[in-house]
């Protein structure tokens, strides 16, 4: 199973949106509606921020959304802070098993 | 409050075993899948094995016949028996509780390192 693929980094100002997105095929992100994103800082645990593509858990900021188009799941951040530089993982469940995507860094300018 | 809590890191030899244990608590154990979940040092995660309530499990091809997920419920407490370990498992470990749709909550990690 190879991993979905996502920008290894992505950049923005303070206050400006950006979007991450997260490539796979058919029997993974286009075959179920079980994407869900991570925020990693480093030397941490990775922390759930979306689930089942669109879901926000309790005490997510409502400035991170989710959304899948085919085989390509996004994760949108807006109104970008400074604490929101990190590494975010994507994952997809697929057949009893589940995929995550090669990360992507991002980092506020 | 949801907590999984870790055993500590360890050095182990190429071709050795270990088995790795998180302890649950703050949630009925018995009725959550859980995971383990690696990441090499500098490198993105990988889904290493799943173990539903009644212990039906999965196993991600490249640790499949190496290691081994289980659970005990009356002890509320998740188990990776790892065997025949290579320079290639060094990672830390997460134990995760979850779902077919996310992992929700992570334990603290357990640095694997396999080395002479």
């Amino acid at each position: 199973q190879s991993a979905l693929t996502q920008p290894a980094s992505v950049s923005g100002s303070p206050g400006q949106s950006i979007t991450i997105s997260c490539t796979g095929i058919s029997s993974d992100v286009g075959g179920y509606n079980y994407v869900s994103w991570y925020q990693q800082h480093p030397g941490k645990a990775p922390k759930l921020m979306i689930y089942d593509v669109t879901n926000r858990p309790s005490g997510v900021s409502d400035r991170f959304s989710g959304s899948k188009s085919g085989n390509t799941a996004s994760l949108t951040i807006s109104g970008l802070q400074t604490e929101d530089e990190a590494d975010y993982y994507c994952s997809s469940y697929t057949s009893n098993r589940r995929v995550f995507g090669t990360g992507t860094k991002v980092t506020v300018l | 409050e949801v907590e999984l809590v870790q055993s500590g890191g360890v050095l182990v030899q190429p071709g050795g075993s270990l088995r790795l244990s998180c302890a649950a608590s703050g949630f009925i154990f018995s009725s959550y899948n859980m995971n383990w979940v690696r990441q090499a040092p500098g490198k993105g995660l990988e889904w290493v094995s799943s173990i539903g309530g009644i212990s039906t499990f999965n196993h991600a091809d490249s640790v499949k016949g190496r290691f081994t997920i289980s659970r005990d419920n009356a002890k509320n407490s998740l188990y990776l028996q790892m065997n025949s370990l290579r320079d290639e498992d060094t990672a830390v470990y997460y134990c995760a509780r979850g779902w077919t749709g996310a992992f929700d909550y992570w334990g603290q990690g357990t640095l694997v390192t396999v080395s002479a």
